[in-house]
């Protein structure tokens, strides 16, 4: 199993440019989420999604479009890059139960938007 | 704000010392208190969860010691190796959402041989 992979793994971008970054899980998890890193600030939930079709917004939405169309993958757009969002971009998947389940994070993807 | 405040920012031991990293917060919804270990390049890893009715947990040489009426829990690594060197993120579960995690700053621990 490849678990959660991301593309791509790094890419430059003009403030105003739109990209999309793909997140795939093989292991036929329910819930997904995309996750921004900064120095100094943690992991902050941008979108996350409960299940094929749905998606909600995390603490930090503004700027980002989720979708999943497929259960093994969620996509995050940016429509118009701004510096702001220059950072580390985490996906992980979770599968559905009751109590704590671990969540899977890919490698992640740095984006640099000059 | 940070729901999980976490200290210290980072943190130099020596090998076979103790490193200790500390995490508190508000919110008495959370109901589960995963630790995630990253190195560099790669993406977070579950370490070691607790729930909130149990005042610790083991597993190995990670410990977690959790006081609920202060709202704070701490990561113990026992016997500290260079290979534990990493960033530590402490989190906490929320009730809503999907096993929705809100994440401390990071600790960087460094363990010099």
């Amino acid at each position: 199993n490849a678990g959660v992979t991301q593309t791509p793994k790094f890419r430059v971008l003009k403030t105003g440019q739109s990209m999309t970054l793909l997140c795939a899980q093989d292991m036929n998890h329910e819930y997904m989420y995309w996750y921004r890193q900064d120095p100094g600030m943690g992991l902050r939930l941008i979108h996350y999604s409960v299940g094929e079709g749905t998606t909600a917004k995390g603490e930090v939405p503004d700027g980002y479009n989720v979708s999943r169309l497929k259960k093994q993958n969620f996509l995050l757009g940016l429509e118009s890059a701004a510096p702001s969002q220059t950072s580390v971009y985490f996906c992980a998947s979770c599968p559905l139960g009751t109590g704590y389940n671990e969540q899977f994070f890919g490698p992640g993807t740095r984006l640099t938007v000059l | 704000q940070q729901q999980v405040k976490q200290s210290p920012q980072s943190l130099i031991v020596q090998k076979g010392g103790i490193s200790i990293i500390n995490c508190a917060y508000e919110n008495t919804a959370f109901d589960y208190f995963p630790w995630y270990q990253q190195f560099p390049g790669k993406g977070p890893a579950l370490l070691i969860a607790i729930r909130p009715d149990v005042s610790e947990k083991k597993e190995g040489r990670f410990t977690i010691s959790f006081n609920k009426s202060a709202k704070q829990f701490s990561l113990h690594i026992m016997d500290s190796q260079p290979g534990d060197s990493a960033t530590y993120f402490c989190a906490a579960k929320g009730q809503t959402g999907a096993n929705n995690l809100f994440f401390g700053t990071g600790t960087r621990l460094t363990v010099i041989p």
